[in-house]
């Protein structure tokens, strides 16, 4: 079975700290991904790697960096948090090609007071 | 830009019975895929069906299956004898043919089963 793990499920933050939410997968996946859900909007791509240090920006970006310097890891950076990235955030992995199945950890619950 | 719209923000159904969540999504793409993903309470991410644009045939898994009208832009799904661990949240995914495979994801549908 596919696994992919997030540090945590539940984080607390106050404005302005510096917020690091890491990824792992267990299956070789080239391709990362990390979302945003929030309740009526659904889930809103961030940040892509396809590849080790590669990385491409998502839908909303900003406010958010990323780094991939091993293939099973992908770690989201919010650089000075800010109540209004108060959400879940959920990491997904795939194989380019094949079935182009998405497999997601189970989510991070952010909030920033 | 590729758009995916559920129109329906909550549903309900009594046990046994038979629930459809609608989706349309909008693209000038003629190649590309279609998903379904459940979202149960635990929250884990699971993909319940795929299908592929280029294939006329409506994909089916089980008790799942999908309604995929190519020309009206159309790709519901149809959840045949519910059951209580259907309860979850449902999203309609488009993915333009490329090798990323980046999803666009519509709002959702919280599904409640009822016994």
């Amino acid at each position: 079975d596919v696994k992919v793990t997030q540090s945590s499920r539940y984080l607390v933050k106050r404005t302005g700290e510096k917020v690091f939410l890491e990824c792992v997968q267990d299956m070789d996946h080239e391709n990362m991904f990390w979302y945003r859900q929030d309740p009526g909007l659904g889930l809103r791509l961030i940040y892509f790697s396809y590849d080790v240090k590669m990385k491409e920006k998502g839908d909303i970006p900003e406010g958010y960096s990323v780094s991939r310097e091993k293939k099973e890891r992908f770690s989201l950076i919010l650089e000075s948090a800010s109540t209004n990235q108060t959400s879940m955030y959920l990491c997904a992995s795939s194989s380019p090609g094949g079935s182009y199945e998405q497999y997601f950890g189970p989510g991070t619950r952010l909030t920033v007071t | 830009a590729q758009t995916v719209t559920q129109s329906q923000p909550e549903m309900s159904v009594q046990e046994a019975e038979t629930v459809t969540l609608s989706c349309t999504y909008d693209t000038s793409e003629n190649n590309y895929y279609l998903f379904w993903y459940k979202q149960p309470p635990s929250r884990q991410m699971i993909l319940v069906i795929r299908q592929e644009a280029y294939k006329q045939q409506n994909a089916t898994e089980n008790r799942f299956s999908v309604n995929f009208q190519k020309a009206a832009k159309s790709f519901s799904l149809k959840i045949s004898d519910s059951q209580l661990g259907d309860t979850a949240m449902y999203f309609c995914a488009f993915m333009k043919h490329a090798y990323t495979d980046k999803l666009i994801f519509g709002t959702g549908t919280r599904l409640q089963v009822f016994p």
